[in-house]
């Protein structure tokens, strides 16, 4: 049973560029979380997504958008990167298994640097 | 508003040694908790996670954690760590209900001395 998956695994941009990151969740969820994990840091709750739906956001700007498709997989855009947006971008899965009810999985993360 | 304190930045015990890595929290309401750990340059992997019951709950690699309503904690603990348990650790706290996001503490770096 494959777990999350996470593409790419790294990615440099420069200032002012968008990006693009993909999220496979863990087969039986449809549940998707994105967060943000600065260096040195916890992990930061951005939005998740539900049936194709943005159901919570967190404290962050409109330049970060995402989208969920009909098979649960989902991406996570962010325009005009500033060199703040540098961190690794992990994806969570989640869904009503029987035994782990409602738990995040997290995928291995993709490391953006902006510079 | 809630949030999640780990006390201790960086730990390092000897090998063979216990542990303990503290974590409180501040919730509404009858919270979720979870202890998540991360070697460097991974994602996060499930240690244990309380939603209700028995308040000490057993997790994966020996890792047990005890649940204290009167002092708002969850604290981490190994009888024995291992040189492999070196990673950072992170303790959340999520809603009780589907699938709610997660509130993450800042983290400890647990370091073994051989």
């Amino acid at each position: 049973d494959a777990g999350v998956t996470q593409s790419p695994t790294h990615l440099i941009k420069t200032r002012g560029q968008q990006v693009t990151l993909r999220c496979s969740p863990k087969s039986g969820h449809d549940t998707v979380s994105w967060y943000q994990q600065a260096l040195g840091q916890g992990p930061q709750f951005i939005f998740q997504y539900y049936e194709e739906e943005e159901r919570q956001r967190g404290n962050f700007p409109d330049r970060f958008s995402g989208h969920q498709f009909p098979n649960y997989s989902s991406e996570l855009n962010v325009n005009a990167l500033l060199l703040g947006d540098s961190a690794l971008y992990l994806c969570a899965s989640s869904g009503r298994d029987r035994e782990y009810l409602d738990t995040q999985y997290f995928g291995p993360g993709t490391r953006l640097t902006v510079l | 508003a809630q949030s999640v304190t780990q006390p201790d930045i960086h730990i390092t015990v000897s090998e063979g040694a216990s542990l303990e890595l503290r974590c409180n929290y501040s919730y509404g309401a009858t919270p979720y908790l979870f202890w998540y750990v991360q070697s460097p340059g991974q994602g996060l992997q499930l240690l244990l996670k309380y939603f209700s019951g028995d308040t000490l709950v057993q997790g994966i690699k020996g890792f047990e954690a005890e649940f204290k309503r009167s002092q708002s904690s969850f604290n981490l603990r190994k009888p024995s760590v291992h040189w492999s348990d070196a990673a950072e650790y992170f303790c959340a706290v999520g809603a009780r209900r589907s699938a709610s996001k997660i509130i993450f503490g800042s983290g400890t770096r647990l370091s073994i001395r051989p």
